[in-house]
């Protein structure tokens, strides 16, 4: 089936620590996103990529990086430099930015610093 | 720039009562809007569209909403709710033209009593 598969769904980090998310589609969409979601603050836009090799910074992108080097892969570090990276962050991906294209989510990864 | 407010945090309801959760926006330029539900511990999807045309939409799970241009407002609709429909619903805005990515509400928790 077609979607949107992110790793780990549970995952800890040591204070100091980089930490990857991984994030794959098969739907064979050109966009892809990052979102932070905290309680009470909905989502929140990290990095959003339009197309292979080339990504832009969202509302909320420091202390987090990304890559774009194939079109099904949108992988997001959280660095230590993020000071609060404790949150429920979700990929998603849709067939192009704007026009009213139906964004696609993945099922979400939770992060804890311990 | 665009934004949009989901009016109520939280609202609560007996099971086959009817349901209302506001969505208000603000833009300059005309918009596409969006409805998207979130069950617990997973990622969003897709409720319902407003891209053109007719300002009833109707979507998935028997809900529906209402394009309301004068008053900026999208409000989702559903006549009689199922304990199942307990989830958080996020409203959403993208202007027309260009690749602009969406702006999320912050959502509303629908909490469906039996």
């Amino acid at each position: 089936d077609g979607g949107i598969t992110q790793s780990p769904k549970y995952l800890f980090r040591k204070e100091g620590q980089n930490v990857t998310l991984s994030c794959e589609q098969n739907l064979n969409h050109d966009a892809m996103y990052w979102y932070r979601q905290d309680p009470g603050q909905g989502l929140r836009l990290i990095y959003y990529s339009q197309i292979v090799n080339d990504f832009q910074k969202g509302d909320i992108a420091e202390g987090y990086s990304v890559s774009r080097e194939k079109k099904e892969s949108f992988p997001l570090t959280v660095t230590s430099a993020q000071k609060n990276p404790t949150a429920f962050y979700l990929c998603a991906s849709s067939s192009q930015t704007g026009t009213g294209n139906t964004i696609y989510f993945g099922e979400g990864s939770w992060l804890t610093v311990v | 720039a665009q934004s949009v407010t989901q009016l109520d945090s939280q609202v609560p309801v007996f099971e086959e009562a009817p349901v209302e959760l506001r969505c208000n926006y603000s833009s300059s330029v005309s918009v596409y809007l969006f409805w998207y539900v979130q069950y617990p511990n997973q990622g969003l999807q897709l409720l319902l569209k407003y891209l053109s045309g007719s300002t009833l939409v109707k979507g998935i799970n028997g809900f529906e909403a209402e394009f309301n241009k004068s008053q900026t407002s999208f409000h989702l609709r559903k006549p009689s709710v199922h304990i199942s429909d307990t989830a958080e619903y996020f409203c959403a805005v993208s202007r027309k033209g260009g690749s602009y990515i969406p702006t999320f509400g912050r959502g509303t928790s629908l909490i469906v009593h039996p």
